[in-house]
Order: structure tokens, then sequence, then C-alpha cells
């Protein structure tokens, strides 16, 4: 059964550092986005993406934050100088429109 | 701004017992409703989607019912098992534009199922 893949599982930074977090989607879906969860807390949306284009963006996606699909396959989430509160799990998601299907997440540990 | 929330925080109960997890929004206007588990440490693994026309979904021990007007959405669960111990998340699809945007999900509710 297709599934969403998220790679790294872990990935440990220092403070100010860039991070590139990827994910592949499932292949026919048309529709990406990107979720985070801090310890404790809810899930919260950070960014849709569709037809090469953000169409929805959070509060929490500032301008620290970017998303690309470099490639017929690829999803990533880029944070271009991590906090010590960026750290979280994030979620990469996709649908074809109305289920939306999480990959295992990679969490995010800033030092 | 929608509100998610889940009661019970946590529920703990025996092998067998069938259960009821609840899940109320503030704003009606929503495309769909997901329920999720979730288990420790790992991804959310989509369980039921119910359209806002739809009343209930069904899947193996599953049922999931949605009351759109009163904002309300629940979760049954038959015969528990010990496999089903797991956080359960209900998230909505506000109705913005085409809704194929955000989820805006709940806190959850914890579930322990003891043998």
């Amino acid at each position: 059964e297709p599934e969403v893949t998220q790679t790294p599982s872990h990935q440990v930074t220092q403070m100010g550092q860039e991070v590139i977090l990827r994910c592949v989607p499932i292949s026919n879906h048309l529709y990406f986005y990107w979720y985070r969860q801090i310890l404790g807390q809810k899930v919260e949306f950070l960014v849709s993406f569709y037809n090469n284009e953000i169409s929805e963006k959070s509060e929490i996606f500032d301008d620290q934050f970017s998303v690309e699909r470099p490639d017929g396959s690829n999803f990533t989430l880029k944070i271009r100088s991590t906090k010590l509160e960026d750290s979280a799990m994030y979620f990469c998601a996709s649908s074809r429109g109305n289920e939306q299907f999480f990959g295992p997440g990679t969490r995010l540990t800033v030092l | 701004k929608q509100e998610v929330t889940q009661i019970p925080a946590a529920l703990s109960v025996p092998e067998g017992e069938n259960l009821v997890l609840n899940c109320s929004f503030t704003d009606s206007a929503i495309y769909n409703l997901q329920w999720f588990r979730q288990d420790p440490g790992k991804g959310l693994t989509s369980l039921l989607l119910i359209q806002s026309s739809q009343r209930e979904q069904t899947s193996g021990r599953l049922n999931a019912s949605l009351d759109k007007s009163s904002g309300r959405s629940t979760l049954y669960i038959a015969a528990s098992q010990p496999g089903d111990s797991a956080t359960y998340l209900c998230a909505v699809s506000p109705l913005v534009g085409t809704g194929f945007q955000k989820l805006v999900f709940g806190t959850g509710t914890r579930l322990l199922v003891s043998p």
C-alpha cells in the first residue's frame, strides 16, 4: 500500500543552523502539507502546497520557513535559522483532495 | 477561529468494552472531519473520513458519526482490544475555498485498553 515517507527520522542541529526536512508524498496525490507537533501539544498546520505554489500558510510559517517540490517526487521543508522553539515533530501529509495521509514524522531537536 | 476539543483526555478500559470518544468543534462550516490514531512517537494513521454531507462512516469495529449542526462527532470502538491502545485525534477541515486545505486538530484522547 502506498505511503508517505520522511527523512531523516531524527535530526539534531545547533541553534541558527539551516535544516531541510524531506518527504516523498504518495505518487498520485496533488496536495501536500506540513504540520508540526511540539511535545505534549496539538498537531498544528504549517503550510499547504498545490500546483507548485503555497495555497495556505499559518502564522507559524514565517520567513524562516520555505517549502519546495524540487522534482516530481520530493517535497521539502527548509528552516533557515533554527530556534530552540522549532524543536518538534514535523509531519508531511498528502492527499488527492479529501483524506490526508501522514508520514511517520521527523523529530527535530534544536540545541 | 475553529477550535476542536476532545473529551475525555484519557480513558482506561478493560478489554472487550465498547467505548465512545467525543469530539466537538466550534464552527460548523467544515468540509470534512477525519479521525486518526497516533501511537507514541509515531505518525498519524487515518482511521475514518466523514464528508460534511454524511452522518456516519464505518470501518471494521470503528464507527464515526457527525452532527455538523451541533459541532460534534463521536468515534465508537466496539469490543476494544489491547492493540487499540493509542491516542485518537479528531481533525476538521474548515470550509474555505476548495476545502483542500488545512486540518485543525484536537488535543486527542489517550486510550489504554488493559487485558
